[in-house]
């Protein structure tokens, strides 16, 4: 199993609607909580860092964390077409010494 | 957040050159850097943990002679990949920890290395 998975899409959303896009991590130690967004060709930027179960909003942006599930999501609302990109899911572990692991990411696709 | 620059944005070298990668941060002291790699519709993948002053972490499987790595100064961390070999060819991206005790990582726009 990998520590932490995503499902690597194609999620293809219509504009104006809202995106979804799910991450499971295993290990229940795990404290730290991002989600990074990478164009094709860049690297990545941090968009939502969460550290306490529930929501956590951002403009169109809302990260949902549920550690009893060991599940972490990010919502992007009125979807537009500069969000195609991939999003990529970070956990970090408790300890100052953890480091941060990353998903393989979702490809995220919105289309007019 | 934290300013990463990275230099170069880009090179192609021939096979068993060794070629060095800069890492600056820009706008404040980073006591510690990290060095990733990223292969094509791949993850990032934790190479180093670079560490000012003294000797840097090297994950499991990465091959610390060959991927040799200084953090010199509070702003400055080099990878110099020695030898490079087409294999070697990736993404290489390095990251800052921002502020005291964050754990937020920014990351530096990356060099993508062509080994020919």
């Amino acid at each position: 199993q990998k520590e932490v998975e995503q499902n690597s899409g194609p999620l293809s959303v219509p504009e104006g609607a809202i995106a979804s896009l799910n991450c499971t991590y295993s290990d229940r130690g795990s404290q730290s909580f991002f989600w990074y967004r990478q164009y094709s060709g860049k690297s990545p930027e941090l968009i939502m860092s969460i550290y306490s179960n529930g929501d956590k909003e951002d403009g169109r942006f809302t990260a949902q964390l549920n550690k009893a599930s060991q599940y972490v999501s990010l919502l992007i609302r009125d979807s537009q077409p500069s969000d195609s990109a991939t999003y990529l899911c970070a956990v970090k572990g408790y300890s100052s010494a953890s480091k941060i692991i990353f998903g393989s990411g979702t490809r995220l696709s919105i289309r007019p | 957040g934290a300013v990463v620059s990275q230099h170069p944005s880009w090179v192609i070298c021939k096979s068993g050159t060794s070629v060095k990668i800069e890492c600056r941060s820009l706008d404040f002291q980073a006591t510690t850097m990290f060095w990733y790699r990223q292969f094509p519709k791949q993850s990032l993948m934790l190479m180093a943990t670079s560490n000012e002053g003294s000797k840097a972490t090297y994950e499991q499987g990465v091959e610390k002679d060959k991927f040799l790595i200084n953090h010199a100064s509070l702003t400055l961390s080099t990878l110099t990949v020695t030898s490079a070999h087409p294999e070697d060819s990736s993404f290489y991206i390095c990251s800052v920890n921002w502020g005291l005790g964050s754990n937020e990582q920014f990351f530096g726009p990356g060099t993508r290395l062509t080994v020919l």
